[in-house]
């Protein structure tokens, strides 16, 4: 079963736009959630990750808001550029456990 | 190049062929991941090692995969008896394991593995 759920599937946004995605979860032991970047024939790089002890964390042009009782996450880019072109994933992992869990993906196109 | 190397980066086999994938971590990391994606869905785990031990496979990783991290340094996948279902890319990650901390997951490029 699919135990993060992650939208849109594609998103188109303008340069200098914002890109907003958006992943809801069900495991509540889940306390650890990340988002990775990845480029087509490469593997996923982290981007920036949440614990659910605060509500928003920002980097740069990245920010990821919490919403811990809805149980949904989401990242924020700011300033879109085209190099931003990529595939974003979620991802969410209990303290106690090993593995990620990752949402389905978003295809992001920032067109010039 | 200090990050996570995967070999080979590409592999075409036939039906019912073994194979065999190597990762190798970043250095100082203890834990070493397997996952598999297959196109355009995200990655799902297979295995996971905390230096040569392996503690922890998913149900995906049937009887025909086997992974070995011998020395608790580079990590080998096996696939036996290849199946067409198998054809996807073959990710490896690792991290460094603490207690209470992120043990943020690296992860490397990945061998796309095509069984005709």
């Amino acid at each position: 079963q699919q135990q993060v759920k992650q939208s849109p599937q594609s998103l188109i946004v303008q340069k200098g736009g914002i890109s907003i995605i958006n992943c809801a979860y069900e495991n509540t032991a889940f306390d650890y959630f990340p988002w990775y970047q990845q480029f087509p024939g490469k593997g996923p790089a982290l981007l920036i990750a949440i614990r659910p002890d605060v509500s928003e964390k920002k980097e740069g042009r990245f920010t990821i808001s919490f919403n811990k009782s809805a149980k949904q996450f989401s990242l924020h880019i700011m300033d879109s550029q085209p190099g931003d072109s990529a595939t974003y994933f979620c991802a969410a992992k209990e303290t106690s456990g090993s593995r990620l869990t990752f949402g389905e993906g978003t295809q992001l196109t920032v067109n010039p | 190049d200090t990050g996570v190397s995967q070999d080979p980066r590409h592999k075409i086999t036939k039906r019912g062929q073994n194979v065999t994938f190597r990762c190798d971590p970043i250095s100082e990391h203890n834990r070493l991941y397997w996952y598999r994606q297959t196109l355009g869905q995200g990655p799902e785990f297979l295995t996971y090692f905390q230096n040569e031990a392996q503690l922890e496979k998913s149900r995906l990783l049937s009887d025909r995969f086997s992974a070995e991290r011998p020395k608790g340094s580079f990590s080998t996948l096996e696939i036996q008896r290849t199946e067409q279902g198998d054809s996807a890319m073959y990710l490896c990650a690792s991290s460094l394991g603490r207690i209470s901390a992120y043990n943020e997951q690296f992860f490397g490029p990945g061998t796309r593995l095509t069984v005709l």
